[in-house]
């Protein structure tokens, strides 16, 4: 079957870098996508990659390893508003969008 | 504000109740999208509406109907439901279905408690 798996919760403190990661078994790929979802709001699309390497977007970056699966969000400079459940997703060789359960995220002062 | 507007914002319905989800879009997309969202759960995909055809039907009960009436608005028409149909559910387009689903808009959502 298809799977995405990502950390349930993690904990960060303000200022600092964290890394959420994100596995993945689908059927083909078609690019991998990170959401930010703050509670109660709408997810909103962060980034999206579908070559390996890095990609950067000011504070955040998503990494993809095809050969392994793998892709990680990485926020840097953490403010408190960054605090949200962040959403991995993968599209598969039909288009159909595979959704991880999200990690939430809590920063501290 | 995403540019996807969902109401209401919150619904309380008995299991006899019949209601409605409106979902308004005025970015030009032509694909629409009905998502349950329940905690700790992925994302589960309902309805795909690609230029106001239904494209998609993901084994959603039937007791769940969805209308698309034109390409800015869609509908989730709700009757007879469970307890465990209690969730979050959220409106989404995109330019077209395929890889631009990927890079959807999505509504705040419909928090629905069914008792």
């Amino acid at each position: 079957g298809q799977n995405i798996d990502q950390p349930t919760e993690m904990t960060a403190t303000e200022g600092a870098i964290v890394q959420i990661n994100c596995t993945y078994q689908t059927s083909g790929f078609n690019g991998l996508f990170w959401y930010q979802q703050h509670a109660g709001e709408a997810p909103t699309f962060l980034s999206y990659n579908v070559l390996d390497g890095l990609e950067e977007k000011g504070r955040f970056s998503s990494f993809l390893s095809r050969s392994k699966g793998y892709s990680y969000l990485l926020l840097k400079e953490l403010q408190m508003k960054d605090s949200a459940s962040y959403l991995c997703a993968v599209m598969d060789s039909n288009y159909q969008l595979i959704w991880g359960a999200g990690t939430k995220l809590i920063i501290k002062p | 504000e995403t540019g996807v507007t969902q109401t209401p914002r919150h619904l309380v319905m008995g299991m006899t109740n019949k209601k409605s989800l409106k979902c308004e879009q005025h970015l030009g997309h032509n694909a629409m999208y009905w998502y349950k969202q329940s905690a700790k759960k992925p994302l589960e995909l309902m309805f795909v509406y690609n230029f106001k055809e239904q494209t998609e039907n993901n084994s959603v009960p039937s007791r769940f109907s969805p209308e698309c009436p034109n390409s800015s608005h869609l509908f989730l028409h709700l009757h007879t439901l469970q307890p465990e149909d209690s969730a979050l559910y959220l409106c989404a387009s995109s330019q077209e279905q395929g890889i631009s689903m990927g890079e959807a808009f999505f509504g705040q959502g419909t928090r629905l408690t069914v008792v």
